[in-house]
């Protein structure tokens, strides 16, 4: 039973370069989330899908875009990547909004 | 819009010293969560607390919701090292009411 998992786990790209983050869950969890943490930061909610078919932004939404292409999987998707998107990314789902999540390992991305 | 806020941000204990790291909210939470994020590790879901005035032990651990349901503490007795890391709350809010997170409390210890 893996949880949630999340792929790369380590990117590096160049500014206006384009990449996606998968992430997979296994739990049947209904809600899937996109955070990222930088020092000092604290965790700051991307976007959210509060179950399948549905998506909202979060606190921190501008540059990002996100597809549940399923009930299992969530990817966040980076058009044009800036420096200031350098953070680690983490994945995470719960069986209902706001319900205990299971985080992913994460995905260490930095933009040079 | 609503704040959770925790704490101290750092502490340094020595090893077997007890550990205390507050949570308050600017809401009343219907909820409360804790979390541990090991260093370079993705945060591990610790405790639910649900009920005004609720005290849950895990082992080592402590852990209380306030009466007012605003605030909650973790409370951790005789150190050991495998306790270093970034204890986090977190509580229903936010416009759809996924989770707030506090900015967490580092803790480190010294053998």
């Amino acid at each position: 039973n893996a949880g949630v998992t999340q792929t790369p786990k380590f990117q590096v790209l160049k500014t206006g370069q384009s990449m996606t983050l998968q992430c997979a869950q296994d739990m049947n969890h209904n809600s899937m989330y996109w955070y990222r943490q930088d020092p000092g930061m604290g965790l700051r909610l991307i976007y959210y899908s509060a179950s399948e078919g549905t998506t909202d932004k979060g606190e921190v939404p501008n540059g990002y875009n996100v597809s549940r292409l399923n009930k299992r999987e969530f990817s966040l998707r980076l058009e044009s990547a800036a420096p200031s998107q350098t953070s680690v990314y983490f994945c995470a789902s719960s069986e209902y909004l706001a319900y205990g999540y299971t985080f992913g390992s994460g995905t260490r991305l930095t933009v040079v | 819009g609503q704040q959770v806020m925790q704490i101290p941000q750092y502490q340094h204990v020595q090893e077997g010293e007890d550990f205390t790291t507050y949570c308050n909210s600017s809401t009343t939470l219907s909820n409360i969560q804790w979390y541990k994020q090991r260093p370079g590790g993705h945060p591990v879901f610790l405790i639910q607390l649900v009920k005004s005035g609720e005290v849950k032990k895990q082992k080592r651990l402590t852990f209380q919701f306030g009466e007012a349901k605003k605030n909650s503490s973790l409370h951790i007795t005789a150190t050991q090292t495998t306790d270093v890391g970034t204890y986090f709350c977190a509580g229903p809010g936010g416009s759809q009411g996924n989770l707030i997170f506090g900015k967490g409390t580092k803790l480190s210890v010294k053998p």
